[in-house]
Formats: structure tokens, sequence, C-alpha cells
């Protein structure tokens, strides 16, 4: 069975100012990753993903992850922090085999924005 | 446009009294998915369908049923609710269960007094 831990619940970061939301995975095979956005009173939406290939992931609204295989992370990064990015992250894993077990998820980390 | 439409958005209710969450995709997805969040524990899956009445347990299921009659729909049931149920509730759909990220619908809200 797999996990997935994001360190720190809240993250608070200055506008302007970089983001760096961790995320760790446990599993037996590298997993397939993913990071989620969520806005309040809304749905989950897809910010990037890391299957195979390239280990520097880049997603949208600017933010990238690099899987690091040695560490078995997948932290999400974003040069500038905006306003716009106060949100609920999660990190999710999922097993490559094709397996019916869905997304494993993190717990979340709220992103805080200072202006 | 694509999407999944959860239905209600909120729900206040009583102990013991059956309730339906409606889920609809419209992207002709084989993979259907039900996920429970609550503060401080993330996203839990409940049940999950890889295809038309095919379901499963997922890591949370007590207290819980769903049924895959069609392939577009994957209704989420509360025989008997309880307030340990009160929780904000996410249907998801996909292709495939795995390496396909999976669309989520906006949430349903609900409140178990």
């Amino acid at each position: 069975a797999q996990s997935v831990t994001q360190l720190g619940s809240h993250v608070s970061v200055s506008e302007g100012a970089l983001v760096l939301l961790r995320c760790n995975y446990s599993s037996s095979v590298p997993p397939y990753l993913f990071w989620y956005v969520q806005y309040p009173n809304q749905g989950l939406q897809l910010l990037l993903k890391y299957t195979t290939g390239a280990t520097l992931v880049k997603g949208i609204n600017g933010f990238e992850a690099e899987f690091k295989k040695s560490e078995t992370s997948f932290h999400l990064t974003k040069p500038s922090a905006h306003m716009s990015d106060a949100a609920e992250y999660f990190c999710a894993a999922t097993d490559p085999g094709g397996g019916a077990d869905g997304l494993t998820f993190g717990k979340g980390t709220h992103l805080i924005i200072q202006p | 446009e694509a999407q999944v439409t959860q239905n209600p958005r909120y729900l206040i209710t009583v102990t013991g009294k059956k309730l339906t969450v409606t889920c609809s995709q419209n992207m002709n997805h084989e993979y259907m998915s039900w996920y429970r969040q609550d503060p401080g524990l993330g996203l839990r899956q409940i049940y999950y369908s890889m295809n038309v009445e095919v379901t499963d347990k997922g890591d949370v299921p007590e207290g819980y049923k769903v049924s895959r009659k069609e392939k577009r729909n994957f209704p989420l049931i509360l025989e008997s609710p309880s307030p340990n149920q009160t929780s904000l509730y996410f249907c998801a759909s996909s292709f495939r269960p795995s390496n396909q990220p999976q669309h989520f619908g906006d949430g349903t809200r609900l409140s178990i007094l």
C-alpha cells in the first residue's frame, strides 16, 4: 500500500516570494504523482502530473514539480507567489500498474499568501 | 463542456433519513469514484466503479452504498445517515483508474444532525 505525506498543513509566504509545498510518497514502486488545487467551495483541479519521462513537470498557473526517485519526493514550486494562489493543495499518488484503487491523497496544505 | 455534476451541493438532514447524492459525467469515462474530505484527513476513497455494474469498496465504505447501472451515473446512497458522515463529498471520473487524471465534481456538503 502506498502513502503520501505532505509536510506542513499550512504554509504562509509573501506575495512575490517562492512557493514550496512538500510531498513525499512511500510505495514499493514509483507511483504516478499528481498535484491538485482546491479553491474555496470548488472541486479539485489538476495542476500537473508525473507519469513517465521528464522528471521536471510544468503545470498550469506557473507551477512546476520535480520527481526525485532517490528522495521519494514530488515537491511543488512556483517562483513568485500571487494572491490568487491562496488555496488548498493536495498531492496524490496512484499505482502505475493500472490498479483500480484510484488516488491516494496527502492530507493537504493550505497555502496562505501575505500581501 | 466536460464536467462531473453532483447534486445536491448542500444538504442538511437528520439521522436515519435515507439520502442519495447523484453524480453524472458527460465524458464517457469508465472509472468513477466517491471521496469524502475531512479537515486534517485529506480525501479518502469511499467506493469506486471500473465500469457499469462493477463496483468495489475503497478505504472508508462503511455506511455507504453505490450503484452503477449506467456509465454516466454513479449515485452515493446513505441508507441510514449518522452524524459521523457529516463531510464534504466529491465524485470523480476518468477513462482509466490509474494514469489518467481524475475529473472532480464541485462537491456536496452534507450535514447530518
